[in-house]
């Protein structure tokens, strides 16, 4: 398996607090992505990094930042935590580019109340 | 329309019986197809790459129809440690991400 690691795992947070997820990745690879999977809707990109401090939007940022000032970590935040941001959050990595396959993370389980 | 369009099951078979799940795409420019698998409340694992001349691992062949705009995953003597939902995974041109589908649940039943 490949070495990613999430942390938190698990976390419940409130309405309008700022958190941050972090990916961490013993690979070495170059790319790194957030995901959130939703009931209905697959897995949707959130951001993802193409190189240290290279980051771009997925199909879903808003709410979302990133960064990256590592290889190995990647950090998303939501700076005011929203109900709607309850989800399952997944990193993922992957070795040459975005349109090859991705390697994914344990995930973190996040609930908004 | 969604881009990626999986039947989301459940398909429930006995061990033993073969299965097949298709999934359609909509963009005819899309280059790159793959199946992953996800465990129940675990990240999605990559099961196969689908190349355009189909291709085999094991008990598993992934089959590409570009005329048709569809991949198919056909599972031969179905296992219980085959149970999952299966996601079917596309890469568009210009597109800078990989576009998955909601998945199709397998039970296979003793």
């Amino acid at each position: 398996d490949a070495g990613i690691t999430q942390s938190p795992r698990h976390k419940v947070t409130e309405t309008g607090t700022p958190v941050t997820l972090r990916c961490h990745q013993t690979e070495n690879h170059r790319y790194m992505y957030w995901y959130r999977q939703d009931p209905g809707h697959g897995l949707r990109l959130i951001h993802y990094s193409y190189g240290v401090k290279d980051t771009d939007k997925g199909e879903v940022s808003d709410g979302y930042s990133v960064s990256r000032s590592k290889t190995e970590d990647f950090l998303l935040t939501l700076e005011s935590a929203t109900s709607s941001q309850t989800s399952v959050y997944f990193c993922a990595i992957s070795e040459r580019d975005q349109y090859n396959e991705q390697f994914f993370g344990p995930g973190t389980r996040l609930t908004v109340l | 329309r969604k881009e990626v369009e999986q039947d989301p099951g459940p398909f429930n078979v006995p061990e033993g019986a073969t299965v097949a799940f298709n999934c359609t795409y909509s963009n005819s420019a899309s280059q790159s197809f793959f199946w992953y698998r996800q465990d129940c409340r675990k990240e999605p694992k990559l099961l196969m790459s689908v190349y355009s001349s189909g291709n085999e691992d094991g008990r598993f062949t992934a089959q590409l129809n570009r005329a048709s705009q569809y991949i198919s995953l056909l599972i031969r003597d179905s296992k219980l440690s085959d149970s999952a939902t299966y996601l079917c995974v596309v890469r568009d041109t210009g597109r800078r991400a990989l576009t998955f589908g909601s998945g199709t649940r397998l039970q296979v039943q003793p």
